[in-house]
């Protein structure tokens, strides 16, 4: 158990700019989890995976924002155009289905800044 | 609409005696409850587990409570140290799954040596 791996821990952009974010969540989950989180804030669900199937989305979700798992391993998170306050601390992690109640096993995250 | 709320305040306390957090949420009636703690710059860590149908949980020195009447869960942490520092944060599932944890914005603990 290597653990949920997030890449990079820190990234910088002007708005604007389009990022991407990678997540290699522990290898026999198989469901992944966004999450976003501002300062003083708990984490906020942003999207969730089954596999390879998007199965729920956040509203706080907008059109700017795309997630992929292909293949249901690692997954990427895209913020096309960023803005200001898209700044926040962006999570990922990863649970066993079929195991209830089942804890999150989070990564250490990507902390965005968007200047 | 759903609420969580946990200690608004940062939490101060001696080293030895025990830390008491609360967390308590309205219009929800989850079938557990989960509690996290949170180190600077880290992702949330999973501490314990409760459900709906127990009423105490403990492990090590941590010890949690789900009251469901009250809609309240109170997390302990007895004889604390200096390295349980940390943000605590309580967590219910929305819609009765896992998939949409929600979390609570968390208490500050300081443990003073």
């Amino acid at each position: 158990d290597t653990g949920v791996s997030q890449n990079p821990r820190h990234k910088i952009t002007k708005r604007g700019q389009n990022v991407t974010f990678r997540c290699d969540p522990i290898s026999e989950h198989n469901r992944l989890y966004w999450y976003r989180q501002t300062l003083g804030q708990g984490p906020e669900f942003l999207t969730y995976f089954q596999n390879e199937a998007q199965l729920e989305k956040s509203r706080l979700l907008s059109d700017r924002f795309s997630a992929e798992r292909p293949k249901g391993s690692f997954s990427t998170l895209e913020i096309q155009r960023t803005e200001q306050g898209d700044s926040a601390m962006y999570l990922c992690a990863s649970s066993l289905a079929g195991q209830g109640n089942s804890p999150l096993h989070f990564g250490n995250g990507t902390r965005l800044t968007v200047t | 609409s759903q609420k969580i709320e946990q200690n608004s305040e940062a939490l101060n306390i001696q080293e030895g005696k025990t830390a008491t957090l609360t967390c308590n949420y309205t219009n929800y009636s989850p079938a557990y409850l989960q509690w996290y703690r949170q180190d600077p710059g880290r992702g949330p860590v999973f501490l314990l587990l409760i459900r709906e149908n127990e009423k105490e949980k403990r492990k090590e020195r941590l010890k949690v409570t789900f009251d469901t009447t009250l809609k309240q869960s109170l997390f302990h942490i007895t004889a604390s140290q200096p390295a349980d520092s940390a943000t605590y944060l309580c967590a219910l599932p929305r819609g009765g799954s896992a998939r949409q944890l929600t979390f609570g914005s968390g208490t500050q603990l300081t443990v003073l040596p």
